[in-house]
């Protein structure tokens, strides 16, 4: 079983400031996505990252895969009150179906 | 720009009833997923659907669970004797070729009495 643990759980901080969350597992992974999920709505893809040592940004949001495909991390610099919302990354596992096992997700807080 | 539509936004049932769940996934799309998130909880697969077969179900998919994809556009799931555990979100996703990523319905709340 393909178990993906994202840390912290929680965060909040001031805005203006840098953070990364991680996403890490013990199992190797074709490809990895980041959703950001807002109360009593659906993931939102943000990101695809396929190449192990793969670095993507979409603005101040920088997401790398490791070098075995067995972790990953969102960093946000200078986060705004906007990047609230809770963070999933979810691994898909190279089977012929696709399936993403996801991780519990991080609940970010940007305050004013 | 193209998403996956789920009906109905919110559905209350009781408890032994069944219950059927729709999606409209993304049109050029060729692998159908269910998920599901308790309260709470992460979001867990529920099934995987590509050319009109299942292709892989969790062990939360049990008998009670079906899926079909009765015309081109549509894809449901069925319920079929609602248990209070059953209560959560439940997300349809499509994918298209090469299936590197995964679109999200905006879900059914699904919650049993």
């Amino acid at each position: 079983t393909q178990l993906l643990e994202q840390s912290p759980q929680f965060l909040s901080i001031q805005e203006g400031e840098n953070l990364t969350v991680y996403c890490n597992s013990s199992s190797v992974f074709s490809s990895l996505q980041w959703y950001r999920q807002e109360p009593g709505e659906g993931p939102v893809l943000l990101v695809t990252v396929v190449t192990g040592g793969e670095v993507k940004k979409l603005k101040r949001l920088t997401f790398q895969f490791g070098d075995a495909r067995k972790d990953s991390s969102l960093h946000i610099t200078a986060a705004q009150p906007g990047d609230t919302g809770l963070y999933l990354c979810a691994g898909e596992g190279g089977g012929s179906n696709y399936k993403l096992t996801f991780g519990k997700g991080t609940l970010l807080t940007v305050n004013p | 720009e193209p998403e996956v539509t789920q009906t109905p936004s919110h559905q209350v049932t009781q408890m032994g009833q069944e219950v059927i769940l729709r999606c409209v996934p993304i049109s050029n799309h060729l692998y159908f997923y269910w998920y599901r998130q308790i309260l709470g909880q992460k979001v867990e697969f529920l099934v995987s659907f590509y050319n009109n077969e299942i292709s892989e179900k969790s062990e939360i998919f049990d008998d009670q669970f079906s899926v079909e994809r009765p015309d081109g556009s549509n894809f449901t799931l069925k319920i079929r004797s609602t248990k209070l555990e059953d209560s959560a979100m439940y997300f349809c996703a499509s994918t298209g070729t090469g299936a590197l990523e995964a679109f999200f319905g905006q879900g059914t709340r699904l919650t049993v009495v």
